[in-house]
């Protein structure tokens, strides 16, 4: 079946912008998620948007939906050394197998920031 | 402690061996999920659990078991040991309700497996 995609990796300098973009697979997804993993850790959510919602900020986040391609992005402003991590997207689909509650996770983007 | 944790940590076994990994919610979620991380892949769920005494299979349940007798506990056995089974177990859960924000899972620090 289909795949929610991410690149696998991003290198930015510390103080630029960050873009992690991401395709998903189910347009009547409810809810769109980012969680971020840190080394050596489990994930943690990181931002979430609604489907109805074109954009969220949430201080240095800002994450843009297109319902219409299927396409996420997260965007972190001013990309700190500590920001380094691996990135994953996720959607609920509507019906996947009739499992609800299940999230799809994308591969993850492995963010790299160098000082 | 309020949480999600997983015991061990580290664990290594060798081929044929029966592991059991633990996992335990302190939320009274109704919803535990269990994943394996791997390079390449990915997370990939392998056995989820909508309430106590409720498991269905995910994408990659072969050679895995699971159990809930208690809301709050999400066992998950590997019977015989492989080495393909080598990979990091995340156990999550969610107090899920059909479309709100409660649907998020949270995730436990994770359990390294490895099978010599």
């Amino acid at each position: 079946g289909e795949d929610v995609e991410q690149s696998l990796f991003l290198s930015v300098r510390e103080g630029d912008s960050s873009v992690i973009n991401c395709t998903y697979t189910d347009s009547s997804s409810t809810y769109l998620y980012w969680y971020k993993q840190e080394p050596g850790a489990g994930l943690q959510l990181l931002t979430y948007i609604f489907s109805n919602m074109d954009m969220k900020q949430d201080q240095r986040l800002t994450v843009l939906l297109n319902k219409k391609d299927k396409h996420l992005s997260l965007r972190i402003a001013d990309t700190q050394t500590g920001d380094s991590a691996i990135y994953f997207c996720a959607e609920t689909p509507a019906d996947y197998g009739g499992s609800q509650g299940n999230l799809i996770f994308g591969k993850g983007t492995k963010l790299s920031v160098k000082p | 402690d309020a949480g999600i944790t997983q015991s061990p940590r580290y664990k290594i076994t060798e081929t044929g061996r029966q592991v059991t990994l633990m996992c335990h919610q302190t939320w009274s979620h109704s919803y535990m999920f269990w994943y394996r991380q791997d390079l390449g892949h990915g997370l990939r769920l392998i056995y989820y659990s909508a309430a106590a005494d409720i498991t269905d299979k995910g994408e990659v349940p072969d050679g895995y078991v699971v159990s809930r007798s208690k809301t709050e506990n999400f066992p998950l056995t590997l019977e015989s040991a492989t080495r393909s089974q080598t990979s990091v177990y995340f156990c999550a859960s969610s107090a899920f309700s059909s479309g709100i924000l409660e649907d998020t899972q949270y995730f436990g620090p994770g359990t390294r497996l490895t099978v010599l």
